[in-house]
């Protein structure tokens, strides 16, 4: 079983949607816990921290319910720019595990 | 800074041929993690290193892969002989020793480099 699920889309929304996405993670010793950001042939980078409380960055709100087991990303007033693949991280010990990402392209 | 520095951006070679990928840390990061992502199986980790000693090698698909880090500022991961199935793009990241975010735990941010794309054919 992987250590990191998820679905991989693609999700195809208009400007302005709103629209999530979940992962799910098999470890219940995992730490830390990530959404990265990755642009068409580039490297990915962190989009945000996912804190237990849940937290918000702009238009950006991340999830964890570690009952369960899964994280999510929750992306309002979508724009243009935010087409790109999504990929949920959890750190175990020094460890990182990626999942294989959500493809999001938001359409004029 | 300029990041993580990795070398080349793109190789394509030959069955059998070695090939080797390098890779420039951001200074004052204490871990370097290589990683292969393909289509079919995402972001694989195969190797990293805390303070230039490799920690776990698990990822590692066989031994024609080895990696080394000889000081703080560089590392190399090496295959050879080269197969096709060992086309990927190759990412190198450091971390942050600093926590970023979250009393207590130290989230350390990683930080990528802009890949190398090998194709093998």
């Amino acid at each position: 079983r992987k250590e990191v699920e998820q679905d991989p889309g693609p999700f195809n929304v208009p400007e302005g949607a709103t629209v999530a996405f979940n992962c799910t993670y098999s470890n219940s010793a995992s730490q830390s816990f990530f959404w990265y950001r990755q642009d068409c042939r580039k490297e990915p980078k962190l989009l945000m921290s996912v804190y237990s409380s849940g937290n918000e960055d702009g238009r950006f709100t991340a999830q964890l319910n570690r009952a369960s087991q899964y994280i999510s990303l929750l992306i309002r007033d979508s724009k243009l720019s935010d087409s790109a693949t999504y990929l949920c991280v959890v750190k175990v010990g020094n460890q990182f595990y990626f999942g294989t990402g959500t493809s999001l392209t938001v359409i004029p | 800074d300029a990041g993580v520095i990795q070398s080349p951006r793109h190789e394509v070679t030959e069955m059998g041929q070695e090939v080797t990928l390098r890779c420039k840390p951001i200074s004052g990061h204490d871990y370097l993690f290589w990683y292969r992502q393909t289509m079919m199986r995402g972001l694989e980790l195969l190797i990293y290193f805390n303070n230039n000693v490799p920690i776990d090698d698990s990822g590692m698909p066989e031994d024609r892969f080895s990696a080394k880090m000889p000081n703080a500022s560089f590392s190399t991961l090496k295959i050879q002989p080269s197969e096709p199935r060992d086309s990927a793009v190759y990412f190198c990241a450091s971390r942050d020793p600093a926590p970023t975010g979250g009393a207590g735990i130290g989230y350390n941010e990683q930080f990528f480099g802009p890949g190398t794309r090998l194709t093998v054919l």
